[in-house]
C-alpha cells in the first residue's frame, strides 16, 4: 500500500523558511517522479515543485522559483522541500503526491498525502 | 503558467450525466496526452479518477470517463451517485516542463 507521510508545516513569521519533509513507502521510491501540490485555503490546487526519481531533474512553477528547493533522499525514500522567504500567500496545505512515473511528462500524481499545513503570518 | 479554465460549477440529478469541461492552450492540453482529473471531497486529499486523458486507474468506477479535443479536454460523469459529489480539478503538462492545474469545479448532486 503506497502511504506518503509529509511533516514539517508550522506558523512561520513572512521572510522566514522551512524544511518540508515526505515520507514514503509501498513503492519503490527512486523509479517515480514526486511532486509538491499546494491549496491555499478554500482555494484550488496549485502544482509547485516536482523532481525526476533519479534527483537529477527538478521543475518548479514560476511562482516559487528562486524560493522553494525541491529534493530527494533515495536511501531515505523522502522527499523535501525547503521553502524560503515565505510571503502571506505561501500560506496552504502542502501535498506530497508521487508520480505516475520517473520523467517530466509523468509528474502527474496518482498518490498523495494527507498534507502539511503552512501559516505566513506575524 | 495559467490555470487552465473549467466551470466553477455543475450539477446533475442522480442517474443522469454530467461533462465537465477544462479549456487549455496549444502548450498544454493541446499539445499532450497528459491531462489528469481528480476528485476531491470537502477536507479530504484529491483522488486520482483519469490520466493521460482517458484512462482509469485501478479501483475507479467505468461511470467515469475522459476525453480530449483540440485544446479542451473532458470529464464525464454518468449515472449519478450522491458520493460523487466533491470538488474536481484538470491538470496537464505543459511545454514548459511544468504542470498547470484547472481552477476547479464543484459538482453538486441534487
Amino acid at each position: 500500500e503506497v502511504q506518503l507521510l509529509e511533516s514539517g508545516g508550522g506558523l512561520v513569521q513572512p521572510g522566514g523558511s522551512l524544511r518540508l519533509s515526505c515520507a514514503a513507502s509501498g513503492f519503490i521510491f527512486s523509479s517515480y517522479a514526486m511532486s509538491w501540490v499546494r491549496q491555499a485555503p478554500g482555494k484550488g490546487l496549485e502544482w509547485v515543485s516536482a523532481i525526476s526519481g533519479s534527483g537529477g531533474s527538478t521543475y518548479n512553477a514560476d511562482s516559487v522559483k528562486g524560493r522553494f528547493t525541491i529534493s530527494r533522499d533515495n536511501s531515505k525514500n523522502t522527499v523535501y522541500l525547503q521553502v524560503n522567504s515565505l510571503r502571506a500567500e505561501d500560506t496552504a496545505i502542502y501535498y506530497c503526491a508521487k508520480g505516475l512515473g520517473s520523467s517530466a511528462s509523468r509528474i502527474s500524481p496518482d498518490y498523495w498525502g494527507q498534507g502539511t499545513l503552512v501559516t505566513v503570518s506575524s | 503558467q495559467s490555470a487552465l479554465t473549467q466551470p466553477p460549477s455543475v450539477s446533475g440529478s442522480p442517474g443522469q450525466s454530467v461533462t465537465i469541461s477544462c479549456t487549455g492552450t496549444s502548450s498544454d492540453v493541446g499539445d499532450y496526452n497528459r491531462v489528469s482529473w481528480y476528485q476531491q471531497p470537502p477536507g479530504t486529499a484529491p483522488k486520482l479518477m483519469i490520466y493521460e486523458v482517458s484512462n482509469r486507474p485501478s479501483g475507479v468506477p467505468d461511470r467515469f470517463s475522459g476525453s480530449k479535443s483540440g485544446n479542451t479536454a473532458s470529464l464525464t460523469i454518468s449515472g449519478l451517485q450522491a458520493e460523487d459529489e466533491a470538488d474536481y480539478y484538470c491538470s496537464s503538462y505543459t511545454n514548459s516542463l511544468t504542470w498547470v492545474f484547472g481552477g476547479g469545479t464543484k459538482l453538486t448532486v441534487l
